[in-house]
């Protein structure tokens, strides 16, 4: 299948501070990524759907200043969580279909943020 | 929008069967899928149905019925690494390569000796 990378796979930072967290398809291209959110022992909660060359869309709820999606290119969405506080420690998943097969969505390894 | 409802937890031994369902509401359906999700790791493709019945890939079967809004997960021979959580999901409206998943709450699996 489709392979999809994410980086980095944890990180812990400062509250305050702001964390880029890269998602890469590596061996297709991607003009629609999605970044999904995930609490302990809950569901992955859709963020946002991130676009090549155009704006993010976020799901109800989800700040849009606080969490800046870029996806300059066809292979590569960042997520950058801005000013983290305690309570964005989550992990975070992206995932993206390469466009051949419908149903199968293919995640990044995702990254577990800690905000101390 | 879409909501997904399964059971919270399953407990089976090795060898043995387990279902797990999952009933949904949607605006539009565009196919069930099931995910396999280990503790830390990121949600594998296990199966999808878009019609009505079952599809069998190795000890894992699907089983949609859409006109109950229900669908299972079967699997069959457990084996100590099926310990996970399970989720269905759904696709959002929109074009197909833009759909995102709705997942449901996940089903934990304790598969024990």
């Amino acid at each position: 299948g489709a392979v999809v990378s994410q980086h980095p796979s944890w990180v812990i930072c400062k509250s305050g501070t702001s964390v880029k967290i890269e998602c890469r398809s590596l061996d297709f291209q991607a003009t629609t990524m999605f970044w999904y959110r995930q609490f302990p022992k809950q569901s992955l909660m859709l963020m946002a759907t991130s676009n090549e060359g155009s704006k993010a869309t976020y799901e109800q709820g989800v700040e849009k200043d606080k969490f800046l999606i870029n996806h300059a290119s066809l292979t590569l969405s960042t997520l950058t969580v801005t000013s983290a506080h305690p309570e964005d420690s989550s992990f975070y998943i992206c995932s993206a279909r390469d466009g051949t097969g419908v149903f199968e969505a293919f995640f990044g390894q995702g990254t577990r943020l800690t905000v101390v | 929008g879409q909501s997904l409802e399964q059971p919270s937890e399953v407990t089976a031994v090795e060898g043995a069967i387990v279902q797990i369902n999952c009933t949904y509401q949607t605006s539009g359906f565009y196919g069930l899928s099931w995910y396999q999700q280990h503790d830390g790791g990121a949600p594998t493709f296990l199966s999808y149905n878009a019609l009505d019945g079952l599809e069998e890939t190795g000890r894992f079967s699907s089983f949609l019925s859409r006109s109950d809004s229900y669908g299972y997960l079967l699997l069959q021979e457990l084996q100590m690494k099926d310990s996970a959580s399970y989720f269905c999901a759904v696709r959002g409206p929109g074009d197909t390569g833009r759909r995102a998943l709705t997942f449901g709450s996940g089903t934990r699996l304790q598969v024990q000796p």
